[in-house]
């Protein structure tokens, strides 16, 4: 059961225009959701989060919006660069204060290709 | 910000034989941490939780006696993969929260490519 899901294995986008990855969730207990950049034989690296409470967070060129009705969130980057170029994953978690705390859920990933 | 360090950062071995992977925090003390395997083009799959001082919590689906997980100290923790076979060939995450981090805020080692011949 894929509770966190990224339906769009691809994309790909011109330089300066606006990258929008999308992210949809089934778990309605989750209450916090963060974006992952990963490049190939790394790590993911930590991009910008949003709690359940909001439904923008805005940091530098990328901007998350939350659609809880929807249980859909999406991530921004405007204006995009091709060092933007990697695998994003979007992250649920569940709230704080069980055992689950801190276990994240992805979704499948997302390839952005910017071409310059 | 935190660090999180994974050794080694890729390994080959042979068939049959067991390959232990550290995960370091290295300015913060982790009670939890958390392995992670990534197949290509597929997302990163939880494989276990590990808790400073008792026994990881395994997903379902993960065989706890091929992959051992220690967590001996608040910045250690190993995850051993015992007699492997080329179909555990794959890319191992670690992550590891801040204690005094906010909720769901985790910060991520380098990752540890195994491939098994």
């Amino acid at each position: 059961d894929q509770q966190v899901k990224q339906n769009s294995p691809s994309l790909s986008v011109q330089e300066g225009r606006i990258s929008i990855l999308n992210c949809d969730y089934t778990n309605s207990m989750f209450d916090y959701f963060l974006w992952y950049k990963k490049y190939p034989a790394e790590g993911p690296t930590f991009l910008i989060s949003i709690s359940s409470i909001k439904d923008k967070n805005e940091d530098g060129r990328f901007t998350v919006f939350l659609n809880k009705s929807a249980k859909h969130l999406s991530l921004h980057i405007v204006p995009s660069q091709p060092g933007d170029s990697a695998v994003y994953f979007c992250a649920a978690s569940e709230g704080a204060g069980g055992t689950s705390y801190g276990k994240l859920t992805f979704g499948q990933g997302t390839i952005l290709t910017v071409h310059p | 910000g935190a660090v999180v360090s994974q050794h080694p950062s890729w390994v080959i071995c042979k068939s049959g034989t067991s390959v232990k992977i550290e995960c370091r925090s290295l300015d913060f003390q982790a009670t939890t941490m958390f392995w992670y395997r990534q197949f290509p083009k597929q997302s990163l799959m939880l494989m276990a939780t590990s808790n400073e001082g008792s026994k990881a919590t395994y997903e379902q689906g993960v065989e706890k006696d091929k992959f051992l997980i220690n967590h001996a100290s608040l910045t250690l923790s190993t995850l051993t993969v015992t007699s492997a076979h080329p179909e555990d060939s794959s890319f191992y995450i670690c992550s590891a929260r801040d204690l005094g981090g906010f909720s769901g805020e985790l910060f991520f080692g380098e990752g540890s490519r195994l491939t098994v011949l």
